[in-house]
C-alpha cells in the first residue's frame, strides 16, 4: 500500500521567511496530493491540493509542487506570518479507488516574529 | 466551523466499559470517515462508508465498531479497548468517496485508563 513520509518534523522560520516542507510516496499510482493545515486544538483543513496531471498549483502564497517521476510534492509558504503556525499534513491518494487518504507524519512550523 | 460535529470531545473509559463516538455532518454529504490521530504519528484512515455502505475498513481491530445509520451520522462503537487506543479521533465527510476535499471535525479526545 501507499507510503508517506514526510520532512521535516518541525520547522521554526523567522516572519516574512519561506517554508518549504517536503513529503514523498511510494505508490506511482497516485493522483491527488492534498495539505492540510492544523492549528492547536483545531480540526484539520485543506489549505491546497494537487492532482497528477499538474506540476504547480499556487494560491496567494503558497504553493505546491509535485514531481511525478521522484514520487515527490512540496509546499511551499513565501513571507510566512504569525498565523501560519500550525501543523501541517501532506497526504496521497488513488482518487480511482475513492478517496483513501494516507497521511504524512505532520510537520510543526513555528513562525517567530 | 459546525459542519462537522462530534460528541463527546472529552471522553475517559475504562478497557471493560462500552462507549460510542458520534458524529453528524451538516453538509448534505455522501461520505464519512472515522480517522485516528496518535502523538507523532499519522492520521489513519479507519472506516470509509459511502452512500450508508462501508467501503473501506482499514485492518481496524474488531474493538472498534462502526455503524452509519444515515448519509449524516457516522458512531463509532468502543469496548475492551487498550490503553494505546487513546488518541484523537476524528470523522470527516465529503460529498461521496471520489470527492477531493475532506471536512473534519473537531475530534474526541479518548484516554483508555
Amino acid at each position: 500500500g501507499e507510503n508517506v513520509e514526510q520532512h521535516p518534523s518541525t520547522l521554526s522560520v523567522q516572519e516574512g521567511d519561506s517554508a518549504v516542507i517536503k513529503c514523498t510516496y511510494s505508490d506511482s499510482a497516485s493522483n491527488y496530493f492534498p495539505w492540510y493545515k492544523q492549528e492547536l486544538g483545531k480540526r484539520p483543513q485543506l489549505i491546497i491540493d494537487i492532482r497528477s496531471n499538474v506540476g504547480e498549483k499556487k494560491d496567494q502564497r503558497i504553493a505546491v509542487t509535485l514531481n511525478k517521476t521522484a514520487k515527490h510534492f512540496s509546499l511551499h509558504i513565501t513571507e510566512t506570518q504569525p498565523e501560519d503556525s500550525a501543523v501541517y499534513f501532506c497526504a496521497a491518494s488513488l482518487m480511482e479507488y475513492g478517496n483513501k487518504l494516507v497521511f504524512g507524519a505532520g510537520t510543526i512550523l513555528r513562525v517567530k516574529s | 466551523e459546525t459542519g462537522v460535529t462530534q460528541t463527546p470531545r472529552h471522553l475517559v473509559m475504562g478497557m471493560t466499559n462500552k462507549k460510542s463516538l458520534k458524529c453528524e455532518q451538516h453538509l448534505g454529504h455522501n461520505a464519512m470517515y472515522w480517522y485516528k490521530q496518535s502523538a507523532k504519528k499519522p492520521l489513519e484512515l479507519m472506516f470509509v462508508y459511502n452512500f450508508k455502505e462501508q467501503t473501506e475498513n482499514n485492518s481496524v481491530p474488531s474493538r472498534f465498531s462502526p455503524e452509519c445509520p444515515n448519509s449524516s451520522h457516522l458512531f463509532l462503537h468502543l469496548h475492551t479497548l487498550q490503553p494505546e487506543d487513546s488518541a484523537l479521533y476524528l470523522c470527516a465527510s465529503s460529498q461521496d468517496s471520489q470527492s477531493y476535499e475532506q471536512y473534519f471535525g473537531p475530534g474526541t479526545r479518548l484516554t483508555v485508563t
